[in-house]
């Protein structure tokens, strides 16, 4: 089935740090999403990218969406404590009745200690 | 609040126990998706309606679950005789049908099962 890479794993931040992470899948999506969960809470969403290179930015928030449809990245400058958290991906395929996102295992973002 | 809600946050119950969640979508939207988000992993695709009819179930949807929505509103997911590895975040997405599919997400049930 379909499978996303999202890397890194985990990372640590300091406030003040720009922050890349990116996902990748062997098969073309039409639409890549990204959210941010927090413990015990639901995925919300940031930002959602529609178009094959489509760069779009949301506050200190920035995605792409790759232009092969396979990969997307997600950059957050100068970090803030709050952005402490799980970050996914999302890629979904669009056409007849399907409509699920098939998600990355995460990126979860820690403050240095 | 006019987001997706689910309830309750949280259940725990004893194994061979059914259990039943509910969720209530966006109002105007008419798609609805259940997901489950087992510990360290992302959430992984269950079911889906659109209005009230079933358009797709995946594989990790056993026959002890079942899913309805009976009037295109909310949504129930129940579970029949519980096994622990049933223990999860079960999540509730919903969307409105157009030229893209946005899907937004409630806060999610955590399920124990003991």
């Amino acid at each position: 089935g379909q499978q996303l890479n999202q890397s890194p794993q985990s990372m640590f931040i300091q406030e003040g740090e720009d922050v890349s992470m990116n996902c990748t899948s062997s098969s073309i999506f039409n639409t890549w999403l990204w959210y941010k969960q927090d413990p015990g809470e639901g995925p919300v969403l940031l930002i959602a990218l529609y178009k094959a290179g489509e760069l779009t930015s949301n506050g200190r928030l920035t995605a792409q969406f790759g232009i092969t449809r396979k990969d997307s990245f997600l950059n957050i400058s100068a970090s803030i404590p709050s952005d402490v958290g799980i970050y996914f991906c999302a890629g979904q395929t669009l056409g007849g009745s399907q409509g699920n996102l098939i998600f990355g295992k995460g990126t979860k973002l820690s403050v240095k200690p | 609040d006019t987001g997706v809600s689910q309830d309750p946050r949280h259940k725990i119950t004893k194994r061979g126990q059914n259990v039943t969640f509910r969720c209530d979508p966006i109002s105007e939207h008419n798609r609805l998706y259940w997901y489950r988000q087992t510990l360290g992993q992302g959430p992984e695709f269950l079911t889906y309606f659109q209005n009230e009819a079933q358009l797709e179930k995946s594989r990790l949807l056993s026959d002890r679950f079942s899913a309805e929505r009976p009037k295109g509103s909310f949504s129930t997911l129940e579970i029949q005789r519980t096994e622990q590895g049933d223990s999860a975040m079960y999540l509730c997405a919903s969307s409105l049908t157009g030229v893209v599919d946005t899907q937004y997400f409630g806060p999610g049930t955590r399920l124990t099962v003991l």
